[in-house]
């Protein structure tokens, strides 16, 4: 089945800098990469989505990015505010394995004012 | 607010009881997904259901079961409860049945055995 390895599992910044978190996944059939965002207490939120025909989508600070041969993606904040503050989960959807979203481990942000 | 309702928020019970947790989807989806999440083990999808029917099956003990009632809300049933069943579990919905689908997550049921 798939696999989604996830990093880093937490990352610091000052509020102002970027943030990437990095995923590599292990099907090559994989097409649809999902990033969710979950803050304290909620359920994950969707915050952006690339399908495997693409290979970048951006939405206001938010980029992710996607390299099908290396079998990444990448998410990308910039200028982080401390609201940013949360922990990540990006996932891949294959459609072979059993229509389900593979999760990473996730990466607690954390956005020093 | 997802739209995804949840009961209860909290629940504690002890080793070898049987718990339901509730979910109501957002209006108009017709798919369920139920979600562990514990604290070593990430995001564990474990079933989907669509319009009532079984989906897809992730990795569900076969001490868990779910159904999806005719008027959508899905219930995880959860039996002989072990210490190491402790985690969040999430319900989300979507419109359609492939994965691809946006989800729509609840705020989640906290479960401690003890």
């Amino acid at each position: 089945g798939e696999n989604v390895e996830q990093h880093p599992s937490t990352l610091s910044v000052q509020e102002g800098d970027s943030a990437v978190i990095k995923c590599t996944y292990s099907d090559s059939a994989s097409n649809y990469f999902p990033w969710y965002k979950q803050e304290l207490g909620k359920g994950p939120q969707l915050i952006i989505d690339i399908r495997s025909n693409v290979g970048e989508k951006k939405d206001q600070r938010i980029a992710v990015t996607l390299n099908k041969t290396a079998k990444h993606f990448s998410l990308h904040i910039t200028e982080t505010q401390p609201e940013d503050s949360a922990v990540y989960f990006c996932a891949a959807f294959n459609n072979n394995a059993g229509n389900m979203l593979t999760f990473g481990g996730g990466t607690r942000l954390m956005v020093k004012p | 607010d997802s739209g995804v309702t949840q009961t209860p928020k909290h629940l504690i019970t002890a080793t070898g009881q049987r718990v339901t947790l509730r979910c109501s989807p957002r209006s108009g989806d017709l798919s369920v997904y139920w979600y562990q999440q514990s604290l070593d083990q990430g995001l564990q999808f474990l079933i989907q259901y669509y319009n009532g029917e079984e989906r897809a099956k992730g990795n569900i003990l076969e001490r868990f079961s779910a159904q999806q009632f005719p008027d959508l809300h899905s219930e995880l049933n959860l039996s002989s409860l072990e210490l190491g069943d402790s985690a969040l579990y999430f319900c989300a919905s979507s419109v359609g049945f492939a994965g691809y689908n946006e989800q729509f997550f609840g705020p989640g049921t906290r479960l401690t055995v003890l």
